[in-house]
Order: structure tokens, then sequence, then C-alpha cells
């Protein structure tokens, strides 16, 4: 089976840097994705790793250890319109397609 | 690029109707999901469509749930007999199967999602 698990909820201040941590169970890996969503809104991809090491997109960078089964998403120069969820999805190493198997979301919080 | 549309984007019921929700995919997508979504936890996959073909549905998809996609572009879930527990939002989200670009990451572009409500 697959087991995701990420911390509920954080608070971070503006400008500030924060850590978003999430570790996995999975029978198979295929990478693990990162998204973004807004309340009332769709999730939005923000970033993808497969291998390990860390992934640098601009603000935001994501970590993958496989051996560890953990990963995390570090956003820097936090801005008021950071507050959101952000979930972590793995993509089991089954059927050849797509499906992501989603945690239940980390809701961060950014206050001045 | 008009992105994945769903419709309705609400819908308030009484228990026992039968809804029934849209998704217009990526025109260029070949692959469709069906998940859904309650308040403060993540998506829930619930059926996957390559094609026309449904490839796998989820234990979470009893029998009074059915979904379609007849001619491989936009996909219909029914949900019959509606119960208080079906309640939620209800994403769709499509993939391509390309291999170059960003494309290759396989990542999943969802749409506003339909909120049902169900009294």
């Amino acid at each position: 089976g697959q087991n995701i698990d990420q911390p509920t909820e954080m608070t971070a201040t503006e400008g500030a840097i924060v850590q978003i941590n999430c570790t996995y169970q999975t029978s198979g890996f295929n990478g693990l994705f990162w998204y973004q969503q807004h309340a009332g809104e769709a999730p939005t991809f923000l970033s993808y790793n497969v291998l390990d090491g860390l992934e640098e997109k601009g603000r935001f960078s994501s970590f993958l250890s496989r051996s560890k089964g953990y990963s995390y998403l570090l956003l820097k120069e936090l801005q008021m319109k950071d507050s959101a969820s952000y979930l972590c999805a793995v993509r089991p190493l089954s059927g050849g397609y797509n499906k992501l198997i989603f945690g239940a979301g980390t809701r961060l919080a950014v206050h001045p | 690029d008009t992105g994945v549309s769903q419709d309705p984007r609400h819908k308030i019921t009484k228990r026992g109707q039968n809804v029934t929700f849209r998704c217009d995919p990526i025109s260029e997508h070949n692959r469709l999901y069906w998940y859904r979504q309650t308040l403060g936890q993540g998506p829930e996959f619930l059926t996957y469509f390559q094609n026309e073909a449904q490839l796998e549905k989820s234990r979470l998809l009893s029998d009074r749930f059915s979904a379609e996609r007849p001619k491989g572009s936009f996909s219909t879930l029914e949900i019959q007999r509606t119960e208080q527990g079906d309640s939620a939002m209800y994403l769709c989200a499509s993939s391509s199967h390309n291999t170059s670009g960003r494309a290759r990451t396989g990542e999943l572009f969802f749409g506003e999602g339909s909120r049902l409500t169900v009294l």
C-alpha cells in the first residue's frame, strides 16, 4: 500500500524561509511531485523529483532521498501569496501511467 | 491554452438524486483522471482513462459511481442515488504521455473542480 505523511499546518513570516517535509512508503516508486493549492482552487504543479538530490526552480526547491523515503519543499523569500496548501504526491511504479497518490497537504500561513 | 475545464462548478442536490459532472481535458492529452477531495485532505484517486478506455477504478468508486469517456475526449462522472457522504470537490485532471520537454514529467493538470453538496 501507500502512505504519505506531511505536517498538517505550518506558519512562517514574510521574507523568511520554510521547509515542508514529506515522508512516504509506497509499493514501487516512479517520482515525487509537489503541488500548490490555494483555497477553493485547483492544485498547480510546483516540482518533480525522480532522482536523489535537489531541484531548484526560482524561490522553490525540492529535495528527494529515495533510500529514506523522504522529500522536502523549500520556499525562500516568502510572500503573502504563498499562503496555501502544499501537497506531496507520489507516483507508484505500476501500470505505466501517471496516477498520483497525494498526501493530506500542509497548510502554510504566511504572516507579515 | 484553455486548460482543463469542469462543469458545473457547484452543484447542490438532495439525497437520492442523480448528478453528472463533465470534464474537458487539455486537447492533446490522452490521459484523464478523476479525483475526489474533501476539506483538509489531499485529492483521492477515483479512476483513470487512457483515450476512451477506463483502465483503473479505485475501491472508493462504489457501484453508484460511473465514469465514461466515449470518444476519448471529454469525460463524465455520474453519481446515482447521492448520499451525504458524497459531498466533496470532484477534480478532473489530464496528462500527456509525451516524453519530450516538460511533459516528460507526466505532471497532472487539474481543472477547477466541481463542488457537490448533498443535503
